[in-house]
């Protein structure tokens, strides 16, 4: 089986940093997806992790621990607009598709 | 370049009901895959198509189908509407399968 464990949600004030985990089980790993959704959107792609270590795209990184089965997605210079649900999700082997979290709803408070 | 675009936006169908829902990907994908995503929850596999072939098919039951036809747009069929299956239906096209290119959805309500 496969299981995808993220905090269900995070409030954090609009400038600070905030850091969303995501622990997973799974029977392979390819490796780790983020993607942003807004009330009433669709998922857009965030950022991929497939070796060990940080990945930076502007205010947000992600960071990735194969060993651990552990990720983050990272958050800098919070803005009101970044208040969303972040889901992470893995693929098993390069053809399977996405395995999706719950996701972590994350607000920004002014 | 226009993005994943999905028909209809909304849908409201009665138990019992068939629907057909549409997807027409990103120029240039040829894999498109299905999700359907209940409200607080993430988005869950349904199919994947490449090539208009399945390639991978997540745990629904057999009401469930869809196909790929040559010029890439898919449909997503449901029988036997249920309540359950109310919920957004996403279509994505990708590249590369981590990173998955979403329409806008169709809310399906079944009552």
């Amino acid at each position: 089986g496969q299981s995808l464990e993220q905090p269900s949600e995070v409030t954090a004030v609009e400038g600070a940093i905030v850091q969303i985990n995501c622990t997973y089980q799974t029977s392979g790993f390819y490796g780790l997806s983020w993607y942003q959704q807004h009330d009433g959107g669709a998922p857009t792609f965030l950022s991929y992790n497939a070796l060990d270590g940080l990945e930076e795209t502007g205010r947000f990184s992600s960071f990735l621990s194969r060993s651990d089965s552990y990720g983050y997605l990272l958050l800098q210079e919070l803005q009101m607009k970044d208040s969303a649900s972040y889901f992470c999700a893995v693929r098993n082997s390069g053809n399977t598709p996405l395995v999706f979290g719950k996701g972590t709803r994350l607000s920004v408070i002014a | 370049d226009a993005g994943v675009t999905q028909s209809p936006t909304h849908l409201i169908k009665t138990r019992g009901q068939h629907v057909t829902l549409r997807c027409s990907p990103i120029s240039g994908h040829k894999s498109v895959s299905w999700y359907q995503q209940v409200l607080g929850q993430g988005p869950q596999f349904i199919f994947q198509y490449y090539e208009k072939e399945e390639r991978g098919r997540g745990n629904f039951p057999d009401r469930f189908s869809a196909r790929q036809f040559p010029n890439y747009s898919s449909e997503l069929n449901v029988n036997a509407l249920l309540l359950g299956d109310s919920a957004l239906y996403l279509c994505a096209s990708s590249l590369e399968s981590y990173e998955q290119y979403f329409g806008p959805g169709t809310r399906l309500t079944v009552t």
